[in-house]
């Protein structure tokens, strides 16, 4: 079984309406994070939660919000999506600090969204 | 504004190649510089650099990072089909954010 889990892993939605993409992990970490992945743009940051009572915004946070309902569990919404919320999303989890001095992400299989 | 800059953003090889691949990096606080190959769609992790001058090798590939430079190489050998990938580069920041390169595309033709 997968250690981090998104779903759904393709969605398709109209403009307006509020979508909600769902990241699981069985890891125990205590990290989590959202991405976005544009072409030709690399990955970008959109949230991210250090645990379960902390919410960061990251580079490109407008347009969205985020839920940690647990450790195990980082839910993404789109409030009103619109066409350049088209994208590929993804989820990743760390342990750090762990028992490493330093941090490794590891990435969900991603959600293909398009917004018409 | 920290940024990750990689090298060349596309390349196409014949079986067998040895490619270099680079990345650089303008960051506010340096603690590390990790490697990923995303072939389908979920990036993989590679290596994880910390040290300048001490080459991390796993199999074909290997990478090499000098901090003084502030920059990255990740060298595959004998290249095959299968490496056929897009590779990411992303810097940790002092703010324990990861950010990341916009990728370089490798197509290793039969």
């Amino acid at each position: 079984d997968a250690d981090v889990t998104q779903t759904p892993r393709n969605r398709i939605t109209k403009t307006g309406k509020r979508i909600m993409l769902e990241c699981s992990q069985t890891k125990g970490h205590d990290r989590m994070y959202w991405y976005r992945q544009d072409p030709g743009l690399g990955l970008r940051l959109i949230y991210y939660s250090f645990d379960v009572k902390d919410i960061n915004k990251g580079e490109i946070s407008d347009g969205y919000s985020v839920s940690r309902q647990a450790q195990a569990k980082f839910s993404l919404s789109l409030e009103s999506a619109i066409p350049n919320q088209t994208a590929l999303y993804f989820c990743a989890t760390s342990d750090f600090p762990g028992t490493s001095t330093q941090e490794t992400q590891y990435f969900g299989p991603g959600t293909r969204l398009l917004v018409l | 504004e920290d940024k990750v800059v990689q090298s060349p953003l596309s390349l196409v090889v014949h079986e067998g190649d040895t490619v270099t691949l680079n990345c650089s990096y303008e960051v506010t606080n340096f603690r590390s510089l990790l490697w990923y190959k995303q072939e389908k769609k979920a990036p993989t992790f590679l290596f994880m650099l910390t040290s300048s001058g001490i080459e991390k090798k796993s199999g074909r590939l290997s990478s090499i990072l000098d901090k003084k430079e502030l920059f990255s190489i990740l060298n595959i050998t004998a290249t095959q089909t299968g490496d056929s990938a897009v590779y990411l580069c992303a810097v940790y920041e002092g703010a324990q954010k990861l950010v990341f390169g916009q990728g370089t595309r490798l197509t290793i033709n039969p």
